[in-house]
Formats: structure tokens, sequence, C-alpha cells
């Protein structure tokens, strides 16, 4: 159980589009969500926290205009990396945290997107 | 502040114990948890711990928390190479609404 897809594993693109990065709870319902991103060989930094139905909380230097993030029901969130650039280009690693426990159910993660920005 | 620590490093030979140890500096922290990473791949849960326990046992994996020194450890009994991959400790804490806080990651390699 606790199963977490993430699609697509892995983009290459040219500078100026948008990327946009589906996370997918498939045998829970997920009212928050996470994104992360990671850097080559470094721990994972939260970019921003997906609440079902509400507007997304960001961490402080991460641009929501640039990261928009949808969290339309309880086992979908999307990430748009809108007119993305070389410097976008990182591992962007989802997590879906259950119902329940007052908050305390375990994230669960996607296996991760690789976004190569030509 | 929120800050959790692990070793870079750790080499060890199959069939052998592996410890692998964390420290954070919020005394306030829930949960406490450990998950793996692979190459080019997500994280998966392996265990975690209830701020008030002591010690959690699953299969091959033993946690062990000291709350008094905030020191968390991962013991993997009889290790396999399947288990060479990025050891990550986190911690939650519910003031800063169940957040994980990862530590930097710890490379296991695990020699024939």
């Amino acid at each position: 159980g606790a199963v977490v897809s993430q699609h697509p594993s892995r983009v290459i693109c040219k500078s100026g589009t948008s990327v946009k990065i589906e996370c997918r709870s498939l045998d829970f319902q997920a009212t928050t969500m996470f994104w992360y991103r990671q850097f080559p060989k470094q721990s994972l930094m939260l970019m921003a926290t997906s609440n079902e139905g509400s507007k997304a909380t960001y961490e402080q230097g991460v641009e929501k205009d640039k990261f928009l993030i949808n969290h339309a029901s309880l086992t979908l969130s999307t990430l748009t990396v809108t007119s993305a650039h070389p410097e976008d280009s990182s591992f962007y690693i989802c997590s879906a945290r259950g119902q329940g426990g007052g908050g305390n159910q375990p994230q669960h993660f996607g296996d991760g997107t690789r976004l190569s920005i030509l | 502040g929120e800050d959790v620590e692990q070793s870079l490093f750790l080499s060890v030979r199959e069939g052998d114990s592996s410890v692998i140890n964390c420290t954070y500096t919020d005394s306030s922290s829930t949960y406490l948890y450990w998950y793996k990473q692979e190459p080019g791949a997500g994280l998966q849960l392996l265990t975690y711990i209830f701020s008030n326990m002591d010690m959690k046992q699953d299969q091959r994996l033993t946690v062990l928390l000291n709350k008094k020194d905030k020191h968390l450890s991962l013991r993997i009994a009889d290790t396999q190479t399947g288990d060479s991959a990025i050891y990550f400790c986190a911690e939650s804490i519910r003031a800063a609404g169940n957040k994980l806080t990862f530590g930097g990651g710890t490379r296991v390699l695990v020699k024939p």
C-alpha cells in the first residue's frame, strides 16, 4: 500500500517551455502533498506544501509564479515549471501524506522527475 | 532551529551489520523517519519511530532513539549488496505543520 506515482520520469526540453509534472496517490487519499527539489549529491529541499482545494504554501525563496502547483483532488497534485530555463534543471520529487493521525501520517514519495532544460 | 546531521559515507562488508547515525537539534520533533534512496529514484520509507519510543525493530532494521542526546540510529542486520543506497533521516515537528526536515544523507556502500 501507500503507492505514489509521479510522471513523467524524465523530461528534456528547450528553454522557454513549460513543463507539467503529475503526482498521484494510487491507493490512498492525500489531503497534503509536497514538492521537493534535489540537487546532485544533496538532500531534498522543500519547495511547497499543497493542500487539496486550497492554494499551495511556498517555502521562502521559491517563486510561486515560476512553480505553479495545483491540488485539484485528493489523489492528484501537479507542478508546472513555467518558462523553464537551464537553471531549473533538477530532480523534482513529490510526496503524499494520507489523512488522519493529526497530520502525523508518514510521507510517501514518488520516483521523481529528472528535468533537463537545454 | 531545525538541523539534522548525518555522516556522509559508510562502507560495510556484505553480511555485516551497518549502523547509520543521525543527530537532530529540535527536541519538539514528533516522529523521526528513515528513508532509502537508490540512484535516480525517489525515497522509500523504511521505518519511523514516535518520539516517545526508544526502539523499534522491523525484520532486519532496528531503530534506536536517544531523546536526551537527540541521537537516532538505524541498524541494518546482515547487510546485502541491495542495501547500497543513500539513507536519509528526517524529523517532523508539529509546530512546523509536520513538514519533514531531512539530514544530508549517508551513502552506504556494501562490498561483497
